[in-house]
């Protein structure tokens, strides 16, 4: 139990144009559900703390403008990055938070997502 | 500010070596301390954790230890299996926060 799922699994997109990026709780639902990114050789950096139903909390540095979040329901959050341009070519990653599944509180992560922007 | 350092990598062993990865931490109070896994093409998963000090915690053979005096929670594992290759991530979490902090990350490849 505990999957979640991110889609697609990797983008390529031009310069300027928006992507959308999903996050889903398969099997559980997640009030809460995190966004990372996370470039090459580098650790996982949060970005924003998503919660169901109220805005998104953003880590200091990330531009609120750029990456907007919405997380409409306990099963999905989307990470949209808006005009992308390139130096936002990334791995983004999500997690969701699982009060008490399989008997602990844990974070679920997703598979990744890969942004190239050209 | 909370932060954790693990040893670079990339580690490669051959079957049935001894495993060691080092995760050392910086915090103020008291953290719970996790190593997470990523398999090739998957998302991390939770290895095992550990919520105060001398508490081991251990799975799937791996164990690693909370000790506090050295402010350190290494990964072992006595004999690892061409399975365990993946990527390790050592990370923690203050009371009160879910929000986790990672380190960078140690590749580990293991040859038959």
């Amino acid at each position: 139990g505990a999957v979640v799922s991110q889609h697609p699994s990797w983008v390529i997109c031009k310069s300027g144009t928006s992507v959308k990026i999903e996050c889903r709780s398969l099997d559980f639902q997640a009030t809460t559900m995190f966004w990372y990114r996370q470039f090459p050789k580098q650790s996982l950096m949060l970005m924003a703390t998503s919660n169901e139903g109220s805005k998104a909390t953003y880590e200091q540095g990330v531009e609120k403008d750029k990456f907007l979040i919405n997380h409409a329901s306990l099963t999905l959050s989307t990470l949209t990055v808006t005009s992308a341009h390139p130096e936002d070519s990334s791995f983004y990653i999500c997690s969701a938070y699982a009060d008490r599944v399989d008997g602990a509180d844990t974070q679920y992560f997703g598979p990744g997502t890969r942004l190239t922007v050209l | 500010g909370n932060s954790v350092t693990q040893m670079e990598g990339p580690v490669t062993l051959s079957e049935e070596a001894f495993l060691t990865i080092n995760c050392t931490y910086t915090a103020t109070g008291y953290p719970s301390l996790f190593w997470y896994v990523q398999y090739p093409g998957e998302g991390l998963q939770l290895l095992l954790k550990a919520t105060k000090a001398d508490d081991k915690g251990s799975n799937k053979g791996f164990e690693a230890t909370y000790r506090k005096e050295t402010t350190s929670f290494h990964l072992e594992k006595g004999s690892v299996q061409v399975s365990d290759s993946a990527v390790y991530f050592c990370a923690l979490k203050k009371g009160g926060s879910e929000k986790l902090v990672f380190g960078k990350g140690t590749k580990l490849t293991v040859n038959p």
